[in-house]
């Protein structure tokens, strides 16, 4: 499969942990995004990167979340004190972009976070 | 105000039925318009992308953009079981830029 992946898919934490997701995106792809989606919601962009650089991130992105993608291949994204509104599906999108106005994102099956 | 906003659902059709589905926006920056179809506990998949105002077909899909309105539509014919997601309709003002997306709306076609 190369499609986007995504680790692990689903994890169960107590408030106050701090939680750590991968994300593999399509071979090649030089841009990664993540989003945020709550149950019955569109998803909300959070940031994302052109190879290692990080190039923009979201207001919802607290000083809680850090995100990296050392070598421009694959992402994390950690959580730090978790709190009950940040259970939510992240989902994590790659993109080629070469000039083209369809550039288009391939999103990840997503992992689904529940902080009790 | 969201800058994103689409028809509240949930849908619940008969198999075989034309489906219409709607979203407006109100930032004029948007030129970039998608459909994504969600299915349950899975990633969004790109079903229809669109730069320009006007139609676009793709078998049984079609994707409708009115700039001038700041209004997309959805529509699918023949609309088949399988058919029964959450589609979301996003939106992005530049090339390589985030997407900005709606709530979704639930589709179900009853066989």
């Amino acid at each position: 499969d190369t499609g986007v992946s995504q680790n692990p898919r689903h994890k169960i934490t107590k408030r106050g942990q701090n939680v750590t997701f991968r994300c593999d995106p399509i071979s090649e792809h030089n841009r990664l995004y993540w989003y945020r989606q709550t149950l019955g919601q569109g998803p909300e962009f959070l940031t994302y990167f052109q190879n290692e650089a990080q190039l923009e991130k979201s207001r919802l992105l607290s000083d809680r979340f850090s995100a990296e993608r050392p070598k421009g291949s694959f992402s994390t994204l950690e959580i730090q004190r978790t709190e009950q509104g940040d259970s939510a599906m992240y989902l994590c999108a790659s993109s080629l972009t070469q000039g083209s106005y369809q550039e288009t994102q391939y999103f990840g099956p997503g992992t689904r976070l529940l902080v009790l | 105000q969201k800058e994103v906003e689409q028809d509240p659902g949930p849908l619940s059709v008969p198999e075989g039925a034309i489906v219409s589905l709607n979203c407006t926006y109100s930032n004029s920056a948007f030129q970039y318009f998608m459909w994504y179809r969600q299915y349950s506990r899975k990633g969004p998949e790109l079903l229809m992308y669109t730069y320009s105002s006007g139609n676009k077909e793709d078998g049984r899909f079609t994707a409708q953009v009115d700039k001038s309105s700041k209004y997309i539509s959805l529509f699918i014919r023949d609309s088949q079981p399988s058919d029964s997601a959450t589609y979301l309709c996003a939106m992005k003002t530049g090339a390589n830029s985030k997407l900005t997306f709606g709530k979704g709306i639930t589709l179900s076609v009853r066989p």
